[in-house]
């Protein structure tokens, strides 16, 4: 398996502007996560979702931050409008099904400029 | 909620040195705990996994135990290289609400 993948690898946008960010999981894994990692805050929960479900997104902050999994295949975190305080790297990581006591996979992030 | 706390932020050390790394959560209902480790502008690479069942787990030169009573995991280093300069993470896994937190990681130098 080629593990999580995420797109784009890099994304420089101008304040405002809408930034799609995108995520397939290993193939069979039925939990997602999407996390933010800053210098001051580090890794921090955004949303999850279990069989393509959204179960906790109590972490997006702001109503500006939206997550689709519209398949087991693939997910989606939207940012509309951007301001320069989202630049940061995001991750998105999956866990087997039924995988409560199993490794989570991590993609190698989407590192977002916003200017 | 979930707090995992990994004290200092920053350690350098010559090499052959061997080390402990700590890692502290608050909630003791965690299911497992996960070592991860991030190189610069990189992902996360899973180094080990302490299952629920367990409570300590090896992998080459790596040992990592976890005490849920005490709220504490170690990752302890064997014979350290210049290969190993990289930051580790520590991740709780509270099965309740399926979250996995992480600490903020500690930044490891080995000199040679």
């Amino acid at each position: 398996d080629a593990g999580v993948i995420q797109s784009p690898r890099h994304e420089v946008t101008e304040m405002g502007q809408e930034v799609t960010l995108r995520c397939k999981p290993i193939s069979g894994h039925n939990s997602l996560f999407w996390y933010r990692q800053t210098m001051m805050r580090g890794l921090e929960l955004l949303i999850y979702f279990n069989n393509n479900v959204p179960i906790d997104d109590s972490g997006m902050p702001e109503d500006r931050f939206s997550a689709k999994m519209p398949n087991a295949s693939f997910s989606t975190l939207k940012i509309q409008p951007s301001e320069p305080r989202d630049s940061a790297v995001y991750f998105c990581a999956s866990i087997p099904l039924g995988g409560r006591d199993t490794e989570a996979f991590f993609g190698q992030g989407t590192r977002l400029t916003v200017v | 909620k979930q707090e995992v706390t990994q004290i200092p932020a920053a350690l350098s050390v010559p090499e052959g040195e061997n080390l402990v790394l700590n890692c502290s959560f608050t909630d003791s209902a965690i299911y497992n705990l996960q070592w991860f480790r991030q190189d610069p502008g990189k992902g996360l690479t899973s180094l080990l996994l302490i299952q629920s069942s367990q409570r300590e787990q090896t992998s080459g030169r790596l040992n990592a135990s976890l005490d849920k009573s005490s709220g504490r995991s170690t990752l302890y280093i064997a014979a350290s290289q210049p290969g190993d300069s990289a930051t580790y993470l520590c991740a709780g896994f509270t099965g309740a609400n399926s979250k996995l937190t992480f600490g903020k990681g500690i930044t490891l130098s080995v000199r040679p």
